[in-house]
């Protein structure tokens, strides 16, 4: 059974750039999220879903940044303009449920340099 | 501004030896998790723990969730090269994880 998919896997682009990061959640998996880590700041949740609806985007970081979920089989998060500080490695979850014994099955990330 | 302090940052141990990492709050969580992350790839779910008080044994590996649901711990027994990973802590409320910054765990064989 595949676990969580994301892509690209790793992405260089120069600044000013759009960069559009995909994910396809576990099927049957209501929740998912976006998060971001860091050296300097860890995993830090940006944006999640219920049911495809964004619940809570109070940790984008600003304008710039994007995330919609147009069926429940797919996610994007995009970036545009991209900056060299947001240089990061993205990762995307999902869960069967929500709340705080749901558990989330991470993806293998994108790793996103900014140049 | 992370709510979970995790310490040590970095641990090196030998094959074989005890370590205990630690995750504390100023805050009340409903309930902790701890996840492994290694190179490469996204964390992978260790343990959930929602009792104040709660141990959990997981063959070598033992949590605890602290009496007032502010801390935890997680004690490896005889480590192996195997359990070298990024270890984080998660705090839960709502529907939302909040993660310390994590403990870089190597054993060395």
């Amino acid at each position: 059974d595949a676990g969580v998919i994301q892509s690209p896997r790793h992405e260089v682009t120069e600044m000013g750039q759009e960069v559009t990061l995909r994910c396809k959640p576990i099927s049957g998996h209501d929740y998912l999220f976006w998060y971001r880590q860091t050296m300097m700041r860890g995993l830090e949740l940006l944006i999640y879903f219920n049911n495809n609806v964004p619940i809570d985007d109070s940790g984008m970081p600003e304008d710039r940044f994007s995330a919609k979920m147009p069926n429940a089989s797919f996610s994007t998060l995009k970036i545009q303009p991209s900056e060299p500080r947001d240089s990061a490695v993205y990762f995307c979850a999902s869960s069967l449920i929500g709340g705080p014994m749901g558990t989330q099955y991470f993806g293998p990330g994108t790793r996103l340099t900014v140049l | 501004t992370q709510l979970l302090e995790q310490s040590p940052q970095f641990l090196s141990i030998q094959e074989g030896e005890n370590l205990t990492v630690y995750c504390n709050s100023s805050s009340v969580f409903s309930s902790l998790q701890w996840y492994r992350q290694e190179p490469g790839e996204g964390p992978v779910l260790l343990v959930t723990v929602v009792t104040g008080g709660e141990v959990k044994k997981l063959k070598r590996l033992t949590f605890q969730f602290g009496d007032a649901r502010k801390d935890s711990s997680l004690h490896i027994t005889a480590a192996q090269p195997g359990d070298t990973g990024l270890y984080l802590c998660a705090g839960g409320g709502d529907y939302k994880l909040s993660f310390g910054a994590g403990t870089t765990v190597t054993v060395r064989a």
